[in-house]
């Protein structure tokens, strides 16, 4: 089946701007994958951060945006904040009904 | 508001199965959207575990769908997940979540697997 790829680690400044990406083993990353991007802090359950590539929630901080990049599907954040430290997950879906999450990204505020 | 709520034992033998609920509020389980399990290992990352429509339509991973079942019971709004064959292997948190995560996430469930 379908690997999902992410960065295992990224750091970025207070402030700064940092991009995440999510790569799929059987090529290019479409709309048609609906990636969908995850927010976990430690103890807690994920939270959805973007769905369908780019769209928001009520709930998504303005400084977090989606899009695709390169091939994959990627997480802008602009303007990093202290609270922004968490593992950061992506999800696509491939045709037959399945969906595949990525390892996940573990982004440190430093 | 939707809200979505794991319930089950949390403590499974080895060999033995795994059966969870996921109770929904704020929204008819018979509604258009799927109902999602993703479970996370303790220390790693989610796994997609599969989903059911409430026409009965089910979608699994791959790598667990001879020893899993999704089930889902209109009369209560609520849906399950039955997973045979345990191993320690098995031992995570269990969420539940609408639509393989697009918005509602339960607050998940630590299942063990042990003697």
């Amino acid at each position: 089946q379908a690997v999902v790829t992410q960065e295992p680690s990224l750091t970025v400044s207070p402030g700064g701007t940092v991009t995440l990406t999510c790569g799929s083993s059987t090529g290019a990353v479409t709309g048609g994958h609906y990636p969908y991007w995850f927010q976990q802090k430690p103890g807690q359950a994920p939270r959805t951060l973007i769905y369908d590539t780019s769209n928001k929630h009520s709930w998504t901080p303005a400084r977090f945006s989606g899009s695709l990049l390169g091939g994959k599907a990627a997480l802008t954040l602009s303007g990093a904040q202290p609270e922004d430290e968490a593992e950061y997950y992506c999800l696509l879906s491939y045709s037959g009904g399945r969906a595949v999450l990525g390892g996940g990204t573990k982004l440190t505020v430093l | 508001q939707v809200q979505l709520q794991e319930s089950g034992p949390g403590l499974v033998k080895p060999s033995g199965t795994l059966s969870l609920t996921c109770a929904v509020s704020g929204d008819s389980i018979s509604s258009s959207n799927w109902w999602s399990w993703v479970r996370q290992p303790p220390g790693k990352g989610l796994e997609w575990i599969g989903e059911i429509h409430h026409s009965g339509s089910t979608n699994y991973n791959p790598s667990l769908k001879s020893r899993v079942t999704i089930s889902v019971d209109k009369s209560k709004n609520q849906f399950s997940l039955r997973l045979t064959s345990v191993t320690a292997a098995d031992t995570a948190v269990y969420y539940c979540a609408r639509d393989r995560g697009r918005d509602y996430w339960g607050q998940g469930t630590l299942v063990t697997v042990s003697s």
